[in-house]
């Protein structure tokens, strides 16, 4: 089975601040990570992922997260948040093999301005 | 392209009544599943679908069926309502590679609420 942990359940900052969502998860194998977002009143939309390759990756608006395969983490984050990044942050982990995906409870991030 | 829709936006129901959530897309995914999100418990997923004619339950399928008779449609029916099923609903979609998920496109939610 395959599970993952978000850590911060509701963060707020101030723009311009730096970011750091915690991200765990658990699977004995081979792994895709997902962080998806969700902004207000909108569908859950991909920010970036990892499959395979270089463990730090870059996706949409300035996010990154880096894959660390010994401490089963793949954490968020941005240098400097804007208002515009209110919103909910989900990360998820699919096993190799495994078909299906499984989300963390998320994160609520406010920035304030 | 559509990309993945959902019908209807919001339902009221009854307890005890039966309802069909629709769910299309129209990018030939092989693979569709079943979202409820609820405060403070993520998106946990109900039933999940490799393929026409394949389904199988998530973590959280009690109360509901599905079936996938076309690659384009995943209907997720509910059997009999229960206030527990209160929820936003998303239905995603997103190419099968190899055995594992590729990126997953969501459709708007559908809000249920179950009086």
């Amino acid at each position: 089975a395959q599970s993952v942990s978000q850590h911060n359940h509701h963060v707020i900052l101030s723009e311009a601040a730096s970011l750091e969502l915690g991200c765990n998860y658990s699977y004995g194998g081979t792994v895709n990570l997902f962080w998806y977002v969700q902004y207000p009143g909108q569908h859950l939309q991909l920010l970036l992922k990892y499959f395979s390759g270089d463990p730090l990756v870059k996706g949409i608006k300035g996010f990154e997260a880096e894959f660390i395969k010994s401490k089963f983490s793949f954490n968020l984050r941005k240098p400097s948040v804007q208002w515009s990044d209110t919103a909910e942050y989900f990360c998820a982990v699919n096993g190799r093999g495994y078909q299906k995906v499984t989300f963390g409870t998320g994160t609520k991030l406010q920035v304030i301005p | 392209n559509a990309g993945v829709t959902q019908t209807p936006k919001f339902q009221v129901l009854k307890t005890g009544q039966s309802m069909t959530l629709q769910c299309a897309q129209d990018m030939n995914h092989e693979y569709m599943s079943w979202y409820r999100q609820d405060p403070g418990m993520g998106l946990r997923l109900i039933h999940y679908s490799v393929g026409a004619g394949i389904t199988d339950q998530g973590e959280v399928p009690n109360g509901y069926n599905v079936s996938r008779s076309t690659t384009e449609d995943f209907p997720l029916r509910l059997l009999s309502a229960a206030p527990s099923q209160t929820s936003v609903y998303f239905c995603a979609s997103s190419p099968s590679r190899g055995g594992y998920q590729e990126t997953q496109y969501f459709g708007p939610g559908t809000r249920l609420l179950v009086l």
